[in-house]
């Protein structure tokens, strides 16, 4: 099983440039979320989908566009990057079935430099 | 709003010690807790979770964790502290709304001394 496929794992950007880190998920979950995982900070939700066509800021949205046009992809853009943006991002999911008890399922990780 | 407190960025046992990682939280209606544990370069993996059935609850490799409600409190242990269990671990809290989004605390790394 895939369960949930983040690409790319590593990108070297400059500033100012644009970017879509992609995920998909292939469990039909209806919860998608993207985080970015910095030392010291935890993992911060920036976006998050409770299903298609629906998108929720998280903690930390600014920069940040996401839309799910889809159940399967979620991805997360970056308009004009900057060397805040440097992190990891995990993507992650979750199957709702009526209530909020499932776990999340992670990505393996985007290794993301801006420069 | 929820907001999850992880107390300790750093904790360091000796191997077959008690391993005590402290999580408290902040929710205004009752809420799901769970443990996650992220080894090196890697995604997270769900250690366990309480969804307002039993406060005791036990999860994968020994660990277990018990809700206080008067506390706050969801405090992660395991009696006796393996070489690969050093890892970090994350605490989360969320709603029993199924639009609920799920909140992350700071994480605590483990370490774990021969």
């Amino acid at each position: 099983n895939a369960g949930v496929t983040q690409t790319p794992k590593f990108q070297v950007l400059k500033t100012g440039q644009s970017m879509t880190l992609q995920c998909a998920q292939d469990m039909n979950h209806e919860y998608m979320s993207w985080y970015r995982q910095d030392p010291g900070m935890g993992l911060r939700l920036i976006h998050y989908s409770v299903g298609a066509g629906i998108t929720d800021q998280g903690e930390v949205p600014n920069g940040y566009n996401v839309s799910r046009s889809t159940t399967e992809d979620f991805p997360l853009r970056l308009l004009s990057a900057a060397p805040s943006q440097t992190s990891v991002y995990f993507c992650a999911s979750r199957g709702t079935s009526g209530s909020n008890t499932g776990e999340l399922f992670f990505g393996e990780g985007s290794r993301l430099t801006v420069l | 709003a929820q907001s999850v407190t992880q107390l300790g960025s750093h904790v360091s046992v000796s191997e077959g010690a008690l391993v005590l990682l402290r999580c408290n939280y902040s929710s205004s209606v009752p809420p799901y807790l769970f443990w996650y544990v992220q080894y090196p370069n890697q995604g997270l993996q769900l250690l366990l979770k309480y969804t307002s059935a039993a406060t005791l609850v036990k999860g994968i490799n020994g660990f277990e964790a018990e809700f206080k409600k008067s506390e706050t409190s969801f405090h992660l242990t395991k009696p006796s502290a393996h070489m690969s269990d050093a890892a970090e671990y994350f605490c989360a809290v969320t709603t029993y709304s199924s639009a609920s989004k799920i909140i992350f605390g700071s994480g605590t790394r483990l370490s774990i001394r021969p």
